[in-house]
């Protein structure tokens, strides 16, 4: 059973626009999420994360929302740039075990010139 | 300032073989996690190890087990080898001390074929 879930294998987006990758949970023991970007050949770096007790958290031209109610959060970036075109992870971390962090399975990026 | 630094870059298997993965976490981190990424899935929780001891545990059978030596450095062990553990494996760093709210620092992972 999946906890953290990526519905969109994949997402094309133009140059300059915004890109909205989304991602769906099932634990309600979540309380801390993060995002992390991954290229080929590389391990994944982490992008920007946000707690429970917020619903929205900003870095630069990226932002993440969590609507808890829903068991939802979308990473946005705004705008999107070709350097940006990579596999994006949504994980989740239960309050009950800080050590183990659960992955979704990724969503990859192309943003096209 | 050194990341964390996994070998072998690439190995190959057969069946039945046993294999040891090697980490080093990122300068100054003394908690390791090991994770197993699947192809076309997102990386999957083995273990981690703090202060020389196993602190948590996914859903992984006995044949995968782990060490951690003084200096913070850990390797993965995979006994009686399958092909369903061809995957990519991923070590990843952090600071033990400061609890759950940090991210992680990723190596490149050691890519692990079995024949």
């Amino acid at each position: 059973d999946q906890q953290v879930k990526q519905n969109s294998p994949s997402l094309s987006v133009q140059e300059g626009r915004i890109s909205i990758l989304n991602c769906d949970y099932t634990n309600s023991m979540f309380d801390y999420f993060l995002w992390y970007k991954k290229y080929p050949a590389e391990g994944p770096t982490f992008l920007i994360s946000i707690s429970s007790i917020k619903d929205k958290n900003e870095d630069g031209r990226f932002t993440v929302f969590l609507n808890k109610s829903a068991k939802h959060l979308s990473l946005h970036i705004v705008p999107s740039q070709p350097g940006d075109s990579a596999v994006y992870f949504c994980a989740a971390r239960p309050k009950t075990s800080y050590d183990k962090v659960i992955f979704g399975p990724g969503t990859s990026l192309s943003v096209i010139p | 300032d050194a990341g964390v630094t996994q070998s072998p870059t690439h190995l190959i298997k057969t069946r039945g073989q046993q294999v040891t993965l090697r980490c080093s976490p990122k300068s100054g981190h003394d908690t390791v996690s090991w994770y197993q990424q699947a192809l076309g899935q997102g990386p999957q929780f083995i273990f981690q190890y703090y202060e020389e001891e196993e602190r948590q545990r996914g859903n992984f059978p006995d044949r995968f087990s782990g060490h951690q030596f003084p200096n913070y450095s850990s390797e993965l062990n995979v006994n009686a080898l399958l092909l369903g553990d061809s995957a990519l494996y991923l070590c990843a760093s952090s600071l033990g001390h400061l609890g759950g709210n940090q991210p992680q620092h990723f190596g490149d992972g050691t890519r692990l074929s079995i024949l």
